[in-house]
């Protein structure tokens, strides 16, 4: 089971919107809407901010929003602010009853 | 609340084993699937484990296969881990994460293990 694909990193101006993609296969992102999106600071747990694709856990602030065509889903962060700055990974349900990670983005606010 | 504490990490050389711990409160332990997932320094999330409910649907990643085994001890509230034939690849900090409906919700805050001569 490969990794889903991420890019490195992203970067964005406060306010502006930015997007990470994550890209796997027809057995996993594509197969079904189990995509989850994790926030992690430096030394500390992941947090979940996006589950089955484009839920929102109760706290998670609305400026951010998921969507999945085909084998590829993407997080969507609005209004950047400066607390953004951190790593995301998304995570996908997979045809073999386990779970992948993608590799992770770096998102940094300029 | 939802909490997760794993323990059990440190230091050992390769070939050794090591036996990780969760302990879980806040939540009914004996309906949720749990999830061990690891991270090595610097790098990307890795999914190691996952035991349904019961005890039975367990799920491994290829690499720790036959070498790692996820059991629990629904009376306890507590997940494990036994990692035997440990290699230099498997120095990672050790999450344990509750599943909900396929999807890992809440996290420990993880124990790390170093494998080194």
């Amino acid at each position: 089971q490969s990794a889903l694909t991420q890019p490195a990193s992203v970067s964005g101006s406060p306010g502006q919107s930015i997007t990470i993609s994550c890209t796997g296969t027809s057995s996993d992102v594509g197969a079904y809407d189990y995509v989850s999106w994790y926030q992690q600071y430096p030394g500390k747990a992941p947090k979940l901010m996006i589950f089955d694709v484009t839920n929102r856990p109760s706290g998670v602030s609305t400026r951010f929003s998921g969507s999945k065509s085909g084998n590829t889903a993407s997080l969507t962060i609005s209004g950047l602010q400066g607390e953004d700055e951190a790593d995301y990974f998304c995570c996908s349900f997979t045809t073999s009853s386990t779970r992948v990670f993608g590799g992770g983005t770096k998102v940094s606010v300029l | 609340e939802v909490h997760l504490m794993e323990s059990g990490g440190g230091l050992v050389e390769p070939g050794g084993s090591l036996r990780l711990s969760c302990a879980a409160s806040g939540f009914t332990f004996s309906v949720y699937t749990m999830n061990w997932v690891r991270q090595a320094p610097g790098k990307g999330l890795e999914w190691v484990s996952s035991i349904g409910s019961s005890g039975s649907f367990i799920y491994y990643v290829e690499s720790v296969k036959g070498r790692f085994t996820i059991s629990r001890d629904n009376a306890k509230n507590s997940l494990y881990l036994q990692m035997n034939s440990l290699r230099d690849e498997d120095t990672a900090v050790y999450y344990c994460a509750r599943d909900y409906h396929y999807v890992p919700d809440y996290w420990g805050q993880g124990t790390l293990v170093t494998v080194s001569s």
